[in-house]
């Protein structure tokens, strides 16, 4: 079937750099999302990558590479703020709608 | 600011009871969907819509069923509400694909369902 693994949980500290891994099972996803989620609080997007490489907005970076069915979410300069939950999304075909989200890898960020 | 909304943050129901659970997006967009999120299982996809009166099944139709007759609206049905559906139950809504960012779900806030 279809699946997208993450780590469970990650814990780091304040100012350091911490790296979500993603891997899927399937050789059909087109393209990798990232969301996050605070604890209470809805997913919210964070990025997106349609090609193989690393996209970058402020402190977040995200990478795929399509031929080893792995990506990952790069967090810089750690705040406490980032605490929450992270998950990967793939989408199943090019232009799709549709996405699988992975289990969930939970940030802990210590002072 | 874009916005989706579900009727309810917190809801109790009874075994066997018919559960509405009611979402509105007002960003105009064709695609939504209905998700359950439970601990260590992420989310999982129940059913989603691409247009009005159209709908398709995820990964866990079973047990619930979905209504769209306005494009701003998405409503999920449990018709016999039971206990393994307690759960977080979220709302997401993204353009459709071709139109650009259709990867960008926005979602509600979820509404905590306890089935007793």
């Amino acid at each position: 079937g279809q699946s997208l693994e993450q780590p469970s949980e990650v814990t780091a500290v304040e100012g350091a750099i911490v790296q979500i891994n993603c891997t899927y099972q399937t050789s059909g996803f087109y393209g990798l999302s990232w969301y996050q989620q605070h604890d209470g609080g809805a997913p919210t997007f964070l990025s997106y990558n349609a090609l193989d490489g690393l996209e970058e907005t402020g402190r977040f970076s995200s990478f795929l590479s399509r031929s080893d069915s792995y990506g990952y979410l790069l967090l810089q300069e750690l705040q406490m703020k980032d605490s929450a939950s992270y998950f990967c999304a793939g989408g199943l075909t090019s232009g799709t709608y549709k996405y699988i989200f992975g289990t969930g890898t939970r940030l802990k960020v210590l002072a | 600011d874009v916005k989706v909304t579900q009727s309810s943050r917190y809801l109790v129901k009874r075994t066997g009871e018919k559960v509405f659970l009611e979402c509105v997006q007002d960003m105009d967009h064709e695609n939504m969907f209905w998700y359950r999120q439970d601990p260590g299982l992420g989310l999982r996809l129940i059913y989603f819509s691409y247009d009005v009166k159209m709908k398709e099944k995820g990964d866990i139709p079973e047990g619930y069923s979905v209504s769209r007759e306005k494009k701003e609206r998405f409503s999920l049905i449990l018709e016999s509400a039971s206990t393994n559906q307690t759960s977080m139950y979220l709302c997401a809504s993204s353009t459709r694909g071709g139109k650009g960012r259709s990867y960008e779900q926005y979602f509600g806030p979820g509404t905590r369902l306890t089935v007793t």
